[in-house]
């Protein structure tokens, strides 16, 4: 199986500053027949089922904020808030379909500092 | 827009076998173009993929789960389920349903990413 390490696995940040989240992949996602990353990434907020973000690693999600981007290639991704909002404070997730069974990070809790 | 709405019994005896169901609505779970798809979350916040059913009741399945799931689609009813059987405490978790992209290649169905996803029903696995 691919195992998605995700660090940090918990963070308390300032209102307003930067965030970064990263994803490393035990094996490269890349599908060179096409150039596509086979990763996503969620966010749950408390009680509530995940939210897609981002597809094929760094392709917004209709109604996701400018201030969240991703970025990445073959086994290194990274999610970015560029400016910490009171209503980001969740558990983001990546995962991966490039290999069977598809899988999850174990996720990155991020809170208010 | 689709939703999901994921069913299950909250408590299940250890070694029973565990019925959930998810009724979709605003989507056609018959459809060629899409999956649909059991996850869970244990109580720790992990993450895992269960199982899928796709055009025509083809299925997918982790093979950490394979042996003791059934999952299954009713289009009539605009419905798909999971059975999960000889449950232990260890499958105690929150069941999601969800809605799962797919691509349509030479007569393949390649499963992709999970983009819509019902609430969730809590299951407990306890004598």
């Amino acid at each position: 199986d691919i195992v998605l390490t995700q660090s940090p696995e918990s963070l308390a940040v300032s209102l307003g500053e930067r965030v970064t989240i990263h994803c490393r992949s035990s094996q490269n996602v890349l599908n060179t027949s096409n150039n596509k990353n086979y990763l996503t990434w969620y966010q749950q907020r408390p009680g509530q089922p995940p939210k897609l973000l981002f597809s094929w690693s760094s392709t917004r999600e209709s109604g996701v904020p400018d201030r969240i981007s991703a970025s990445g290639s073959g086994a290194d991704f990274t999610l970015t808030i560029s400016s910490l909002q009171a209503e980001d404070v969740a558990v983001y997730f990546c995962f991966q379909f490039y290999g069977s069974p598809h899988t999850f990070g174990q996720g990155t809790k991020l809170e208010i500092k | 827009q689709v939703q999901m709405r994921a069913s299950g019994p909250g408590l299940v005896r250890p070694s029973q076998t565990l019925s959930l169901s998810c009724t979709a609505s605003g989507d056609a779970v018959g459809r060629r173009d899409a999956a649909w798809a059991w996850l869970r979350q244990s109580p720790g916040g992990g993450l895992e993929w269960i199982a899928s059913v796709y055009y025509r009741g083809k299925t997918s399945y982790n093979p950490s789960l394979q042996s003791r799931a059934t999952i299954r689609v009713d289009s009539s009813k605009n419905q798909f389920s999971l059975d999960l059987n000889s449950v232990t405490a260890a499958d105690t978790a929150v069941y999601f349903c969800a809605r799962q992209t797919t691509r349509v290649l030479s007569a393949l169905t390649y499963l992709y990413y999970f983009d819509s996803w019902g609430q969730g029903t809590r299951v407990t696995v306890s004598s």
